[in-house]
């Protein structure tokens, strides 16, 4: 069974970091696209980065320079390192898998709360 | 940018109702355009890809169409299980693909 698992979320101070995962499991992480979407509270959807299967890394301007989205085959797990984190930050945070140019396998999401 | 509008932004319609929820793109994507459905406190769920192609598994009273900029997603009997918020996605400019700001429906 495909299977995205993410962890990691929490509450943080403003200026901190957290790590995100995506325990993937059902298909191999290092063959596919992937990306994380993140979802403000009662707010719309936010692509805010993606990896090729080739390793090629984008990001969200509203998070360029602060996040690193990485993957580790021998652990067939996606993250999402979050550097420097501000209150607008504060989301419900998904990975997916890309299939067809389109996301078609979701996590259960994992919160992340900035605040002081 | 490529900016998606939906309309409306929400719908209240009775069971068995034809639902018609529009998503326009701000230029031409060529079909690359997703619908996903989401419910409260859950992950969106992928309904249709490449503007008209059903995931599979997805009840068939669900369809997508395209003319243009405007995109419809149609749902031909409404049941009380598709109660929820639907976005719309665009894949055509790479590689940040975005979402519409959705259409909540609602069962009367």
């Amino acid at each position: 069974e495909v299977q995205l698992v993410e962890s990691g979320g929490g509450l943080v101070q403003p200026g901190g970091s957290l790590r995100l995962s995506c325990a993937v499991s059902g298909f191999v992480v290092s063959s596919d696209y992937m990306t994380w979407v993140r979802q403000a509270p009662g707010k719309g959807l936010e692509c805010v980065s993606m990896i090729y299967s080739g390793g090629s890394t984008f990001f969200a301007d509203s998070v360029k320079g602060r996040f690193t989205i990485s993957k580790y085959n021998s652990e067939n797990t996606l993250y999402l390192q979050m550097d420097s984190l501000r209150a607008e930050d504060t989301a419900v945070y998904y990975c997916a898998r890309i299939k067809h140019n389109a996301f078609d396998v979701w996590g259960q999401g994992t919160m992340v709360i900035v605040s002081s | 940018d490529i900016q998606l509008t939906q309309s409306p932004s929400s719908l209240s319609a009775s069971v068995g109702d034809r639902v018609t929820i529009t998503c326009r793109a701000s230029q031409r994507i060529n079909n690359y355009l997703n619908w996903y459905q989401q419910k409260p406190g859950k992950a969106p769920k992928p309904l249709i890809f490449s503007a008209s192609n059903l995931q599979s598994g997805v009840p068939s009273r669900f369809s997508g169409s395209a003319s243009g900029t405007d995109f419809t997603l149609t749902i031909s009997s409404l049941q009380p299980e598709d109660s929820a918020t639907y976005f719309c996605q665009q894949t055509f400019s790479n590689p940040l693909w975005t979402f519409g700001p959705g259409t909540k429906v609602e069962i009367k």
